[in-house]
């Protein structure tokens, strides 16, 4: 059965970094890729990045000087990490495992908010 | 990057009619290896995360019922949603991954009427 969860802190401050993980099972991330979608309160989706099979990663270029995909194969885990957050970084960070193609699975999502 | 346009923003409906929503890509999504369309609809319902309905913008999801149907090709997509039910009352939002960055639709809040 496949399931991706997020974990992080639910409130970080002004001008700190970021650290979500992922934590996966029923695949491996080294079969199937690995993207990250970033929800804003009441808001839409947001393709935030992703790491592909192979290693290599893709980023929103909007977001690309403050951020980072890296994985650790043997724990089957993803991680996120985005520097110098603002207010408008807040929201829900979904990871969702995907082929060469659409989303069809994710998490349920943490929300984290940046708030002093 | 391929900007996505979804319309309409909202859709008041009363359960048993049909809705359509528009998507709208910047640029085809039409990849001609595959010879397919690269557009994706999902419902997200609230507080919950969004569920995958229909990918090459016309293959239903295993488990979705048949009153979600796609349609388009190239840069105009629909979702057509025939039948409405109270369950069906959601966000829907249109995605492209025909390339990155993969972008999606600003969705469409169907309510009830």
């Amino acid at each position: 059965q496949v399931r991706l969860k997020e974990s992080g802190p639910r409130l970080v401050q002004p001008s700190q970094t970021l650290s979500v993980t992922c934590t996966v099972s029923g695949f491996s991330v080294t079969s199937y890729h690995v993207s990250w979608v970033r929800q804003p309160p009441g808001k839409g989706l947001e393709w935030v990045g992703a790491i592909w099979k192979g290693g290599s990663t893709d980023y929103n270029s909007a977001l690309k000087s403050r951020l980072s995909i890296s994985r650790d194969t043997s724990k089957n885990q993803v991680f996120l990490k985005m520097n110098s957050l603002q207010t408008d970084d807040t929201g829900t960070y979904y990871c969702a495992k995907h082929g060469n193609g659409p989303f069809a699975y994710w998490g349920q999502g943490t929300l984290v908010t940046v708030s002093s | 990057d391929i900007v996505m346009t979804q319309s309409p923003s909202s859709l008041a409906v009363s359960a048993g009619e049909t809705v359509t929503i528009n998507c709208k890509s910047s640029q085809s999504l039409f990849g001609s290896v595959r010879q397919k369309n690269y557009l994706a609809w999902y419902q997200q319902k609230p507080g919950q995360s969004p569920k995958l309905l229909i990918y090459l913008a016309s293959t239903r999801e295993s488990g979705v019922p048949d009153r979600f149907i796609g349609s388009g090709s190239g840069t105009d997509f629909t979702l057509t949603i025939s039948s409405v039910q109270a369950e069906d009352l959601a966000n829907y939002y249109c995605q492209q991954y025909y390339d990155t960055p993969y972008t999606f639709g600003a969705g469409t809040k169907l309510e009830l009427k």
